[in-house]
């Protein structure tokens, strides 16, 4: 049972638009929210996170949205840059447990020079 | 600069053999995890441990086992490989505090 989606496999954007990265949850225990960004051959790397008890991170170009009524969380990048074309995960992470991350499928993002 | 390292980038095994795959990490963290990605199905957890000589199951650790003897090193093992085993295996190790997920490049295991 997929308790973090990203119903979107794909998204295509042009250089400098903004790239909107959806992820909806099940779990209404998630407490803590990150996500991920994966080139290929490479593992992992964290981008940006986000606790339950706020509605709004961002780091540079990145913000990161969250809306615990409707169990949404969203990835902006403002401007996209091609080297920002990657596969990005999102995690969540239950209250009191530090270690049981679940993620989501991905959402491979292109940026169109 | 914080560093998870994985044994081998690519492996190929025959169904039934042995397989160890190892992880080491050099930044004194307490937690690693073994995870698999699947294309469609994300990252799913295997197994983690939170010191050494303790683990945890995961979501899907059934037909995998794990070993921690040492704060740096986390073995993942298959008794006995089989083909829907071929996957993306990816380790990571976290400090107590904070919860950033660090990772190593991924080791990609195909079982024939």
């Amino acid at each position: 049972d997929q308790q973090v989606k990203q119903n979107s496999p794909s998204l295509s954007v042009q250089e400098g638009r903004i790239s909107i990265l959806n992820c909806d949850y099940t779990n209404s225990m998630f407490d803590y929210f990150l996500w991920y960004k994966k080139y290929p051959a490479e593992g992992p790397t964290f981008l940006i996170s986000i606790s339950s008890i706020k509605d709004k991170n961002e780091d540079g170009r990145f913000t990161v949205f969250l809306n615990k009524s409707a169990k949404h969380l969203s990835l902006h990048i403002v401007p996209s840059q091609p080297g920002d074309s990657a596969v990005y995960f999102c995690a969540a992470i239950p209250l009191n447990t530090g270690n049981q991350f679940y993620f989501g499928t991905g959402t491979s993002l292109t940026v169109i020079p | 600069d914080v560093k998870v390292t994985q044994s081998s980038r690519y492996l190929v095994k025959r169904t039934g053999e042995k397989v160890f795959l190892e992880c080491v990490q050099d930044m004194d963290h307490e937690n690693m995890f073994w995870y698999r990605q699947d294309p469609g199905l994300g990252l799913r957890l295997i197994y983690f441990s939170y010191d050494v000589k303790m683990k945890e199951k995961g979501d899907i650790p059934e037909g995998y086992s794990v070993s921690r003897e040492k704060k740096e090193r986390f073995s993942l093992i298959l008794e006995s490989a089989s083909t829907n085993q071929t996957s993306m295996y990816l380790c990571a190790s976290r400090p107590t505090s904070g919860y950033e997920q660090y990772f190593g490049p991924g080791t990609r295991l195909t079982v024939t």
